[in-house]
């Protein structure tokens, strides 16, 4: 069955930054796209962004361009979202989920809550 | 872009069929063809539960249902209303909804979310 396990909860200072890992299965990884969804505390949900698992392609969303990085790794399956600068409003859960453009958001991770704490 | 536009609640009696709707513009969701609708239960990742407008994934409860109806506003802007309808709801339902399109930006866009009450 198709799986995405994404590493475990997080604090940051103010500035620092998070890297988040995403680990899959059950699929051909290389032909899927990757997008990171964040969610802030009783809020929506909002797209951060997109990575190709075939050739590293990304597409950004444009309030968090110059802070985000998004990585595969094609040898463990394996998506990672980086994000930098961190201020207290990136507090949220943030969760990978399976998608390539018109493609629906079909398989999601269990989702890892960051906190941005002084 | 902003956020699509849902209705903040709804709600409906067990047994009863709810629908919520979930509308942007033609800039916004290119031509409506491509929307999906998820399911949060608190705590927990979205979950798929409607995709190109209509469509159920293996799973899904034959009690949701996808459909989309569309408005010209304008000779170069039209609006595009996606819905999602639960028919014989059941406590289980009760949860948050969001839909999302993909649009003409090559990024997808949420809904701001509707917040379904099981009476």
């Amino acid at each position: 069955q198709i799986q995405l396990v994404q590493s475990g909860a997080d604090v940051k200072k103010p500035g620092a930054s998070v890297k988040v890992s995403c680990k899959t299965s059950g699929y051909s990884f290389s032909s899927h796209g990757i997008s990171w969804v964040r969610q802030a505390p009783g809020q929506g949900l909002e797209w951060m962004g997109w990575i190709s698992a075939y050739n590293g392609n990304t597409n950004y969303a444009q309030n968090l361009r110059g802070r985000l990085t998004m990585t595969t790794d094609t040898s463990t399956n394996t998506a990672y979202m980086e994000l930098r600068s961190l201020i207290f409003d990136d507090t949220a859960v943030y969760y990978c989920a399976r998608w390539s453009h018109v493609d629906p958001f079909d398989y999601w991770g269990q989702g890892t809550l960051v906190t941005v704490s002084s | 872009q902003s956020a699509l536009t849902q209705p903040a609640s709804v709600s409906g009696s067990l047994g009863q069929s709810i629908t919520i709707s979930c509308t942007g513009t033609s800039s916004d969701a290119d031509g409506y063809y491509y929307v999906s609708w998820y399911q949060q239960h608190p705590g927990k990742a979205p979950k798929l539960i409607i995709y190109d407008v209509s469509n159920r994934p293996s799973g899904v409860s034959s009690r949701f249902s996808g459909s989309k109806s569309v408005n010209t506003a304008s000779l170069t802007e039209s609006v595009n209303t996606a819905s999602l309808t639960i028919t014989g709801l059941q406590a289980e339902d009760e949860a948050n909804y969001y839909c999302s399109s993909y649009t003409s930006n090559t990024t997808p866009l949420f809904g701001a979310g509707t917040k379904l009450t099981v009476l």
